[in-house]
């Protein structure tokens, strides 16, 4: 069965410091990974997946098959990034499995 | 752009009331979906549709029902609210299925609380 786990709940950084949430996944067969992103206040949305290889936001996701590991990394953090992210692994056309999020806070 | 709404921001419920959440798109999307959103536990997959009149169950159906009459709209029942089934509700669509995933767009969502 298929399973995203993103072992941080919160992260905690201050402006200018490096990002990486961490994400890995569980998936027999060919994965596709995503990371979405909630704003406070704001609805769900998608920050990138990873067929782009596209930086959005000045975040960059690499996917690791060796590790499965698709972590997302931003080296100087923003205090407009601090918002809830999720990682999530695409399957079976359309079929999306998240992992339990991490709120990420960056402090001025 | 893309719109998914959701009819209620907040409801307040009692148990055993049987409760309608309604959701509608405006992009002629084929694939519907209900999550549910709990902290530590991210999203979890009530049920989704690929069509009208079509439903299929996600990770966690059980208390829930769901209902597909117009493309647009897709209905999540809760046929006897319970006060486990207190948690946010969002709604999402996508393209049809096959080839890649594609994105999903999701409503504000439904803060439910039952008492």
């Amino acid at each position: 069965a298929q399973r995203v786990t993103q072992p941080e709940k919160l992260l905690s950084v201050f402006k200018g410091a490096p990002v990486e949430l961490k994400c890995n996944y569980s998936y027999s067969g060919s994965p596709e990974l995503f990371w979405y992103v909630q704003y406070s206040r704001q609805r769900l949305q998608l920050l990138l997946r990873h067929i782009s290889r596209e930086s959005i936001k000045g975040f960059t996701a690499d996917l690791n098959k060796g590790e499965t590991s698709f972590h997302l990394k931003k080296p100087f953090a923003q205090e407009e990034d601090s918002a809830m992210y999720y990682c999530a692994l695409g399957w079976a056309g359309n079929m999306l499995t998240f992992g339990g999020g991490t709120r990420l806070m960056v402090k001025p | 752009d893309v719109k998914v709404t959701q009819s209620s921001r907040y409801l307040v419920k009692r148990t055993g009331e049987k409760v309608f959440l309604e959701c509608v798109q405006d992009m002629d999307h084929e694939n519907m979906f209900w999550y549910r959103q709990d902290p530590g536990l991210g999203l979890r997959l009530i049920y989704f549709s690929y069509d009208v009149k079509m439903k299929e169950k996600g990770d966690i159906p059980e208390g829930y029902s769901v209902s597909r009459e117009k493309k647009e709209r897709f209905s999540l029942i809760l046929e006897s609210a319970s006060t486990n089934q207190t948690s946010m509700y969002l709604c999402a669509s996508s393209y049809p299925r096959g080839g890649d995933n594609s994105p999903l767009h999701f409503g504000n969502g439904t803060r439910l609380t039952v008492t």
